[in-house]
Order: C-alpha cells, then sequence, then structure tokens
C-alpha cells in the first residue's frame, strides 16, 4: 500500500491556460474525491467518485472544472482558462466502503497550483 | 449549512497537554472526524466519534457531545513533531458519503 498519490506535486500556470492534475488512489478503495485547500482554511469538497461515477459536485466546482475516473481507479481534474483565483492545494482523497459508513480518508499530498 | 469553529491557534510546552476544542452546528449530524495536516503535507486521520463520550488512542484521545455540538482533541505527553494543523471535520447524514465539512484548522505549535 503506497497511499493516495498525486502528480504533480507543484504547478504555476500563466493565467487563460488549461491544466490537468492526476490522483492515483490506493488500490483497494472504490471512492474518490477531490478537495481545495487555500491558506489558512481546511480543506473544502469539490467532487466524489464511486467507483467510475462521479456521484455529486460541490457548487465551488464551475464548468472550467471537469473531473473524471474512466476505469474506476486514476482521476484527473481539469481547469479551464485557469484565473488568480484557482491558486490552491488540490488535494485527493480515498476510501473503501463500510456499512457503517465510517471510513475515514486517506489524503494524498496535494498538488499546488499557483496562476500568475 | 455548516459552521464549524475552533481556535486559530494554539501553543504548548513539549511533554504537556493540550485540548483543541472543536463546536458544530449543521443538520441531521452523522459523526466527527479529527485529522492532523503538518505544513505541506496530507492531512493524516487520527480519531472518529459519532457516539457521546471519550474515545482513546495512545497519546491522542477525542471527546464528542452531540447535545453540546462539542468536541475535543486531547493530546498528551506533547512532542516537538506534534506541531502541525489539527483540522476537525462533520459528516452530515444524508450527504454524499465522503463529504466532510472541515474547520479552518487549529495550528498548534510544540516548544521545547
Amino acid at each position: 500500500d503506497t497511499g493516495v498519490s498525486q502528480d504533480p506535486r507543484h504547478k504555476i500556470t500563466k493565467r487563460g491556460q488549461n491544466v490537468t492534475f492526476r490522483c492515483d488512489p490506493i488500490s483497494e478503495h472504490n471512492r474518490l474525491y477531490w478537495y481545495r485547500q487555500t491558506l489558512g482554511q481546511g480543506p473544502e469538497f469539490l467532487t466524489y467518485f464511486q467507483n467510475e461515477a462521479q456521484l455529486e459536485k460541490s457548487r465551488l466546482l464551475s464548468d472550467r472544472f471537469s473531473a473524471e475516473r474512466p476505469k474506476g481507479s486514476f482521476s484527473t481534474l481539469e481547469i479551464q482558462r485557469t484565473e488568480q483565483g484557482d491558486s490552491a492545494m488540490y488535494l485527493c482523497a480515498s476510501s473503501l466502503f463500510d456499512i457503517n459508513d465510517n471510513s475515514p480518508l486517506h489524503f494524498g499530498n496535494g498538488t499546488r497550483l499557483t496562476v500568475t | 449549512g455548516q459552521n464549524i469553529d475552533q481556535p486559530t491557534e494554539m501553543t504548548a510546552t513539549e511533554g504537556a497537554i493540550v485540548q483543541i476544542n472543536c463546536t458544530y452546528q449543521t443538520s441531521g449530524f452523522n459523526g466527527l472526524f479529527w485529522y492532523q495536516q503538518h505544513a505541506g503535507e496530507a492531512p493524516t486521520f487520527l480519531s472518529y466519534n459519532v457516539l457521546d463520550g471519550l474515545e482513546e488512542k495512545g497519546r491522542f484521545s477525542s471527546f464528542l457531545s452531540r447535545s453540546k455540538g462539542y468536541s475535543y482533541l486531547l493530546l498528551k505527553e506533547l512532542q516537538m513533531k506534534d506541531s502541525a494543523s489539527y483540522l476537525c471535520a462533520v459528516k452530515n447524514r444524508g450527504s454524499t458519503l465522503g463529504r466532510l465539512y472541515f474547520g479552518r484548522g487549529t495550528q498548534l505549535t510544540v516548544w521545547p
């Protein structure tokens, strides 16, 4: 078990460019989540997958954001036409279905995006 | 909506005990998590409470009172490596599984 891995760790881009991040969850986990965290704040929920199905998206996820998990394993998060307000740490997490609904989330180290 | 409140910063001395409080107002409460996050790293799971009472795990304990909308994380025998941000997160009944609502985090600094 190598944990949740995210790539890249850091991304600097110019305003208006598109960026894509990748997340590889813990292999046996069927649930995958994307959160965003800005300095001095807790993580904010963006979206959630169970296997390959995207089951919920936050209102924070504007139409410039899209996430996929095509084979129910790794996931990608794409931001189109980036804005300076998109600068944040993007965290991926995974978990395994638990009938008691108390399975903790396992987070990756995140991708830090800076939009200049 | 969710309202989760925890102190922004706390300081303590190595070897001491510190209590980090978290209050919440939410509809359909269904569990509270505590996470530890070192600067630049992933949040790591510490504890989970869904029933009233104290859960103990080594040097860390977490307490929940559902009627008061209150939880605390107790850290004993503090070590320098405990300097980190501690995040309180609430889960609601009926919300997406794994959709946690996080507080802003409490930055704990442990001094020698």
